[in-house]
């Protein structure tokens, strides 16, 4: 079965930054776009980054662009985001999630299966 | 971007009512339109994709249609299971986006 297993979320300081990992298994890793989706508590999903299979396409929210970068190692079925000068607004738990369907493209795509989250706050 | 606005935010029902929420988008998105449930300190899970196609393990009470621009998500008869907060996404184009969620409540 499908599972992804997020990991590296914890308190820091404004301005520092985060890795955060997502363990995938249950599935060819390396024939499906992946995505990072957050939730601040109590507030809704904000989608934040995509990484096509092959990790050559990748698409960022306004609002992490130039700050966060996500990245893929096939070898090790495993998603990574690289969260960097980070902000007390950036305090959410994160999800990763995949593509439902295999594609070239990263695009008209669903998800499906997600993570259980992991809390990232940044606080001083 | 497009904003994807759901309606109501929050609704009241009881048990073995029919219940629909609405999902309209800023622009034509296709059917490129999910629906997600999501429990207090849960992940959300996948309903719908392609507007109207049931994820699979997803009982047939839930269904969705539209396209366009207005979709709804309904639940034929209410269970206790169902009372959770639901979420349209669009996937027709980057960014996705998110409606802001409707909260299903016991009355």
């Amino acid at each position: 079965q499908v599972q992804l297993v997020e990991s590296g979320g914890g308190v820091v300081q404004p301005g520092r930054s985060l890795r955060l990992s997502c363990s995938a298994s249950g599935f060819t890793f390396n024939s499906y776009g992946m995505h990072w989706v957050r939730q601040a508590p109590g507030k809704g999903l904000e989608w934040v980054a995509v990484i096509s299979y092959d990790g050559s396409n990748k698409y960022y929210a306004d609002s992490v662009k130039g700050r966060f970068t996500i990245s893929r190692d096939n070898s090790k079925n495993t998603l990574y985001l690289q969260m960097d000068s980070l902000r007390a607004e950036d305090t959410a738990f994160y999800y990763c999630t995949k593509d439902q369907f295999r594609s070239i493209v990263v695009v008209e795509v669903p998800l499906d299966y997600w993570g259980q989250g992991t809390l990232v706050t940044v606080s001083s | 971007d497009i904003q994807m606005t759901q309606s109501p935010s929050s609704l009241s029902a009881s048990v073995g009512d029919r219940v629909t929420i609405t999902c309209r988008a800023s622009r034509p998105i296709s059917d490129y339109l999910a629906w997600f449930q999501q429990k207090p300190g849960k992940a959300p899970k996948s309903l719908i994709y392609g507007a109207s196609s049931l994820q699979s393990g997803v009982p047939s009470k839930f269904s969705g249609s539209g396209s366009g621009t207005d979709f709804t998500l309904t639940i034929s008869s209410l269970q206790p299971e169902d009372f959770a907060t639901y979420y349209c996404q669009q996937y027709d184009s980057y960014p996705l986006t998110f409606g802001g969620g409707t909260t299903v409540e016991i009355k």
